[in-house]
Parts: structure tokens; sequence; C-alpha cells
């Protein structure tokens, strides 16, 4: 079946540090990847996506390149700020998954201190 | 704005007493989930329906029922709830190959 490993955390940088959040999968042909975000005391929010191998996905200062070879999809961020403190989820969606929902990794909690 | 209502918002129930939670949508999607979310596990999928009166099980259906009546309506029924499914619930709908989620629905059985 379709699995996502992702580090769990809790992950602690200072303000202004470089941020990598290891996420790798498993899955059946080719799946959609995303990475989520979720504040506290909220629900959880797209923060990018990619669709097919060296797909790109960027939002917000965050990267994640679709790795096929690797099964990977890492998420990035150069400088992080104190409002970057949230949950990140990575997940992924088979292909032709039809109405099927998304697997989602067990999150990372990311706190940021100033 | 997928438009998508959780209601309620917060909920106290006793074991063993049946509960309903309700995922309304405004924009006609097809597609509608229920996700729970604990500690450790991330979100895993209860149930989804990919039309009126067409539901399927996911990965932890146990214990739990959805019905979808109407195309903006999904509900999902713990028939006689148990401390294991304290929560934190998620009703999210497709566009395009992600979800949308809505804002959860805390339930805590006591």
């Amino acid at each position: 079946g379709n699995s996502v490993t992702q580090m769990e955390g809790p992950v602690t940088l200072s303000e202004e540090a470089f941020l990598t959040i290891n996420c790798t999968y498993t899955a059946t042909g080719y799946p959609s990847l995303f990475w989520y975000v979720q504040y506290p005391g909220e629900g959880l929010q797209l923060l990018l996506k990619a669709t097919k191998a060296d797909d790109k996905g960027s939002n917000k200062g965050f990267e994640a390149t679709y790795r096929k070879e690797t099964t990977s999809f890492h998420l990035e961020k150069g400088s992080v700020q104190v409002s970057d403190s949230a949950v990140y989820f990575c997940a992924l969606r088979a292909l032709g998954g039809g109405a099927d929902g998304l697997t989602f990794g067990k999150g990372t909690h990311l706190i940021i201190q100033p | 704005d997928a438009g998508i209502t959780q209601s309620p918002r917060h909920k106290v129930t006793e074991t063993g007493t049946p509960v309903t939670l309700r995922c309304h949508q405004t924009e006609n999607h097809r597609y509608m989930y229920w996700y729970r979310q604990d500690p450790g596990h991330g979100l895993r999928l209860i149930h989804y329906s990919y039309g009126v009166k067409d539901t399927d099980k996911g990965e932890v259906s146990d214990g739990y029922s959805v019905s979808r009546s109407k195309t903006e309506d999904f509900l999902l029924t713990l028939e006689s709830a148990t401390s294991s499914q304290t929560s934190v619930y998620f009703c999210a709908i497709s566009e395009g190959r992600e979800n949308t989620f809505g804002s959860g629905t805390r339930l805590t059985v006591v």
C-alpha cells in the first residue's frame, strides 16, 4: 500500500536558519505529492504540490522537488521566521486514485525561536 | 475559498452515546472525505464519498458510518462513541488532485 515517512520532530531552529524536513514515500506508479501546513488551532492548508517527477513546488519561500529516483519530496526554506512555527505534513495521492483520499505522514512540529 | 463548514466545532459526549458530525460545502464538489487527526498518526482517512449515496471505507472506518443524501452535506456518525474516538475530525473536498480542508471538529468522549 501507499505510505509516507517524515521526520517527526519537534524540530527547533533559530530565526533565519536553513530548514529541511525530509519526506520519503512508497506508492505504486507516480503519485502527486503535497506539503500541508497546520498553524495552532487551525485546519490544514496546502503549502505546495508537485504532480510529476522533477517538478518543483514553491510557495512563501518554501520549496520541494519531486525526486522519483529517491522517492523523496523534502521541504526546504532558506531563512525561517518565527511565523513559520507550525506542524508540516507531507502527503501523497496515488495516480489514478479516483475518489481515494490522501495518505499523510505523521507530521513534523517546527518551532522557530527568535 | 471552498466553502466548507463543519459543525459542531467542539463537542464533549459520553461513552456509548451516538454522535453525528456534519460537513457542509457550498460549491457542488463531487468528492468529500472524513479524516481523523491524532498525535503520532497524522491524518487518517475514515470514509469518503464520490457522489450522493455513494460512499466507501477508508483506512480507519471501524465504529463509524457516513451518509450523503445531498451533494452539499456529508455526515459522519459514531454509533456508540468510545474513548478511542476522542480526536479532531476534518472534512475535506477534492479540488484537482489535492484536498481542501474544513476547520475541524474537536470531539472528546468521556
